[in-house]
């Protein structure tokens, strides 16, 4: 089966320009979670999403970013407009409620580099 | 107030021998999960080992196994017979609450240990 899929994988942008980072969850996942991973900061969930309906986006830093899940199978996080301190790892990850332990399967991140 | 801790930046460990890395929770929610995570330097995140707060047994995945002493609030990993492809970065998480109910799917994440094997 295939895992969750993250595009691209590298992105190098420059400061002020939007930015657009792309996630396919498992198929028959319920939960698809974005999260961003610095050296200084750590792991933070940014937001994430039950059935393709938002339901806690307290981690997202500002109004820059925002998040969507048109459907069951595809979700953005987009930064308008980007900057430095935006240069991060960006994971995708994605559980099934209904097993018991609901563990998350993450994507393979998306480097993002803001110049 | 940290959630998750683990205290230990960095360890290096012969090739072979068994390994305990360090992780304390804090929670008042009685209805908790504990994972481990494994970030090896190509970057992915996979998923190692998983312990529920009514578990009665001690998780084990093959040579990963989770030291879980609730009164102490410890869930220590501990890989048995370490090997070279051991070396990564290592994540103690905490899930509060259960199923369905608001908030329950959130993972909390330690800072990591960075795990290295030498032969």
């Amino acid at each position: 089966d295939a895992g969750v899929i993250q595009s691209p994988r590298h992105e190098v942008t420059e400061m002020g320009q939007e930015v657009t980072l792309r996630c396919k969850p498992i198929s028959g996942h319920d939960y698809l979670f974005w999260y961003r991973q610095t050296m200084m900061r750590g792991l933070e969930l940014l937001i994430y999403f039950n059935n393709n309906v938002p339901i806690d986006d307290s981690g997202m830093p500002e109004d820059r970013f925002s998040a969507k899940m048109p459907n069951a199978s595809f979700s953005t996080l987009k930064i308008q407009p980007s900057e430095p301190r935006d240069s991060a790892v960006y994971f995708c990850a994605s559980s099934l409620s209904q097993k018991p332990r609901n563990e998350q399967f993450f994507g393979p991140g998306t480097r993002l580099t803001v110049l | 107030a940290q959630k998750i801790t683990q205290t230990q930046p960095g360890m290096f460990v012969q090739e072979k021998e068994a390994v305990t890395l360090d992780c304390t929770y804090d929670t008042s929610d009685p209805s908790y999960g504990l994972f481990w995570y494994k970030q090896p330097s190509s970057g992915e995140m996979i998923f190692l080992i998983y312990q529920g707060s009514y578990d009665q047994q001690n998780a084990t995945e093959g040579r990963y196994s989770l030291n879980f002493q609730k009164a102490r609030k410890s869930a220590n990993l501990v890989i048995s017979a370490s090997q070279l492809g051991d070396s990564a970065m290592y994540f103690c998480a905490m899930r509060e609450g259960w199923g369905v109910i608001q908030g329950a799917q959130k993972l909390v994440f330690g800072q990591g240990t960075r795990l290295t094997i030498n032969p």
